[in-house]
């Protein structure tokens, strides 16, 4: 699976739009962006994911480049329950038919959501 | 609520114990990991079942022993444990469509396991 590079940490200010970077040149052409969030002492939570189009449900919307070497997360109205490490994940997906099972976690974005 | 209920939520154990955590899902999936995470360190699977057979093993030591007696229960035996152990390790599942897996993971709360 390809690597990916996010900022170590960001602020944002309550009910502002959080928009959390992500680098992953090497992505190859069958690979997925999928996020994650770990709001502290709990587990990971599923956000998105998408392959080449933008994406958008209920908690974020997922601008993907033309050239997909890098992907935007944003939480269009932050919160302060927004407050989490968010995870930034390429991996094949579903329609690949591949059988790799691993989802590789980096150290993330810890994103501090102010009042 | 996730669907993946994950207990002892806390667990404090001697280096001779041998204790078990224990995960179910309520979700109808067919694949069940165990992830730890250590402290300021980022997380590391485990173990993978999928279709209730092991698939994944990385390199684990043996004495962190998996069991996944159908698929919707999922053990993780603990036994003369070092104090370096000491994690929050957490359970999650997905559903594997064909031979692909979805990307879609769903974590339990996680159980934080303090090695003495």
């Amino acid at each position: 699976d390809a690597k990916t590079t996010q900022p170590p940490s960001m602020d944002c200010a309550e009910g502002r739009a959080a928009n959390l970077p992500c680098n992953h040149s090497t992505i190859s052409g069958n690979e997925y962006v999928y996020w994650y969030r770990q709001i502290h002492s709990q587990g990971p939570q599923y956000i998105i994911h998408g392959l080449k189009n933008n994406e958008t449900n209920e908690m974020a919307s997922l601008i993907i480049t033309e050239d997909r070497k890098s992907s935007t997360l944003i939480l269009p109205h932050a919160t302060l329950r927004d407050t989490a490490v968010y995870y930034c994940i390429v991996r094949v997906g579903r329609d690949s038919g591949a059988g790799s099972y691993q989802l590789t976690f980096g150290k993330g974005t810890k994103l501090s959501v102010i009042p | 609520e996730t669907g993946v209920t994950q207990t002892p939520r806390h667990l404090v154990m001697g280096m001779t114990n041998k204790k078990s955590l224990k995960c179910e899902q309520h979700l109808g999936h067919n694949a069940m990991y165990w992830y730890k995470q250590s402290a300021k360190k980022p997380l590391e699977l485990m173990f993978v079942y999928s279709l209730e057979e092991r698939v994944e093993n990385n390199s684990v030591p043996s004495r962190f022993s998996p069991e996944c007696p159908n698929s919707s229960h999922l053990f993780l035996h603990l036994h003369t444990l070092q104090p370096e152990d000491s994690a929050l390790y957490l359970c999650a599942s997905s559903q594997v469509w064909g031979r692909a897996n979805t990307g879609e993971l769903f974590f339990g709360e996680g159980s934080r396991l303090t090695v003495l």
